[in-house]
């Protein structure tokens, strides 16, 4: 079946540094992916989504300064994390529509500290 | 504006006993409909869908959900709870024509011996 696959799984980095996340569509094309943050023991918040081809449309409150994507192609969208700080700390999600619903990549644990 | 209630952000059963897990929608437009379960620290994994097809779906590990749109419901049920199935649940409406999924708060399910 339909796989995403998001790397890494958990990164640590110092405050102040940027941090690359990657998300990727195994054997299907995503025109179309989403960023998601969740906090501990709560829901997932729509961050953003990355177009291939064009700019990404980000959710209100959400600064696109500070989480940079980008589609490269249609199997691989990243979320860049740019000058972290301890309350970036978070669950990063992404998830590509595929027939009516969507398959979600395994997660990145970001710790800035 | 679509959105999905979950009553209850904690449920606890003993295993083999059912399993209620309760959302309800909102929505103007016919809605498609999404249980998703994840596990600690991992991705969102589909569990199971409504599309407009038959209102009771059949997911995977037994679960199963009942499409009633004069409740607006989308409750999910398993008769007999296993020791596995402790995690957390979310349900998802979709936005149509958008692919975007808007989710439930969750609720974390707890199987006791």
């Amino acid at each position: 079946g339909a796989v995403v696959s998001q790397h890494p799984s958990w990164v640590i980095c110092k405050s102040g540094t940027s941090v690359k996340i990657e998300c990727r569509s195994l054997d299907f094309q995503a025109t179309t992916m989403f960023w998601y943050r969740q906090f501990p023991k709560q829901s997932l918040m729509l961050m953003a989504t990355s177009n291939e081809g064009s700019k990404a449309t980000y959710e209100q409150g959400v600064e696109k300064d500070k989480f940079l994507i980008n589609h490269a192609s249609l199997t691989l969208s990243t979320l860049t994390v740019t000058s972290a700080h301890p309350e970036d700390s978070s669950f990063y999600i992404c998830s590509a529509p595929r027939g009516a619903g969507a398959f979600f990549g395994q997660g990145t644990r970001l710790t800035v500290v | 504006a679509q959105s999905v209630t979950q009553l209850g952000s904690h449920v606890s059963v003993s295993e083999g006993a059912l399993v209620l897990l309760r959302c309800n929608y909102s929505s103007s437009v016919p809605p498609y409909l999404f249980w998703y379960v994840q596990y600690p620290n991992q991705g969102l994994q589909l569990l199971l869908k409504y599309t407009s097809a038959a209102t009771l779906v059949k997911g995977i590990n037994g679960f199963e959900a009942e499409f009633k749109k004069s409740e607006t419901s989308f409750h999910l049920t398993k008769p007999s709870a296993h020791m596995s199935d402790a995690a957390e649940y979310f349900c998802a409406v979709s936005v149509r024509g958008t692919d975007k999924l808007i989710f439930g708060t969750g609720t974390r399910l707890q199987v006791f011996p």
